[in-house]
């Protein structure tokens, strides 16, 4: 299986803060990668696929960036509501792990 | 407007069966590929099962491999988790998650999510 590493596993920052999240692949994964929110309580959301194909709806703050092993979202001017955890997620073939998730707390 | 709706979950006997059921409306089902993802409190996400548009390819995470079995009824708008052997460490929050592809390229609808307690 393909595993994915994200760091860090948390984060502080305060609000206007631009801040990166990485997800490192095992195995090259070329862009069958995605990014998504989870605010507790909530289902997940899906900010970013195929690597940095921002989804309809999502501010364009959000944004990816990566190819093969090492992959990035940022998120710029951090709002109140960014807030939560974040995890990436792969697709190049099954099973289609998840990282294990960065939380981003407010300073 | 999509929705997911899971249903079937509740509380089990370690060693028993569970079957969810996730209902589909508002796209066209038998175009995408379907999912179900678990979240374990403190543990993060865990992909659990998948299928394509068609059945006819599936896949499964090593934790649940030869216990669960995932299937899809496209004339219902409909698909399954049929869990077996269930262990405690299957205590989680389901999604049901609609792929935004016929295989696999990200969730971009997820259902409520429904709750599997296996304990004694």
């Amino acid at each position: 299986a393909i595993h994915l590493t994200q760091s860090p596993s948390s984060l502080s920052a305060s609000v206007g803060d631009s801040v990166s999240i990485t997800c490192r692949a095992s195995q090259d994964i070329n862009i069958a990668l995605a990014w998504y929110q989870q605010i507790p309580g909530q289902a997940p959301k899906l900010l970013i696929s195929d690597a940095s194909t921002l989804t309809s709806g999502v501010p364009s703050r959000f944004s990816g960036r990566g190819f093969g092993t090492d992959f990035t979202l940022t998120i710029n001017s951090l709002q109140p509501g960014d807030f939560a955890t974040y995890f990436c997620q792969h697709f190049n073939t099954y099973p289609f792990i998840f990282g294990q998730g960065t939380k981003l707390e407010i300073q | 407007e999509v929705q997911l709706v899971e249903s079937g979950g509740g509380l089990v006997q370690p060693g028993k069966s569970l079957r969810l059921s996730c209902a589909a409306s508002g796209f066209t089902f038998d175009e995408y590929a379907m999912h179900w993802v678990r979240l374990i409190p403190g543990k993060g996400l865990e992909w659990v099962s998948g299928i394509s548009w068609n059945g006819g390819r599936t896949g499964y995470a090593d934790s649940v491999k030869g216990r669960f079995s995932i299937s899809r009824d496209n004339a219902k708008n409909s698909f399954f988790l049929h869990m077996t052997s269930l262990r405690a460490d299957d205590t989680a929050v389901y999604f049901c998650a609609k792929d935004k592809q016929w295989l696999g390229g990200g969730l971009d609808a997820w259902g409520p999510g429904v709750v599997v307690n296996v304990a004694s």
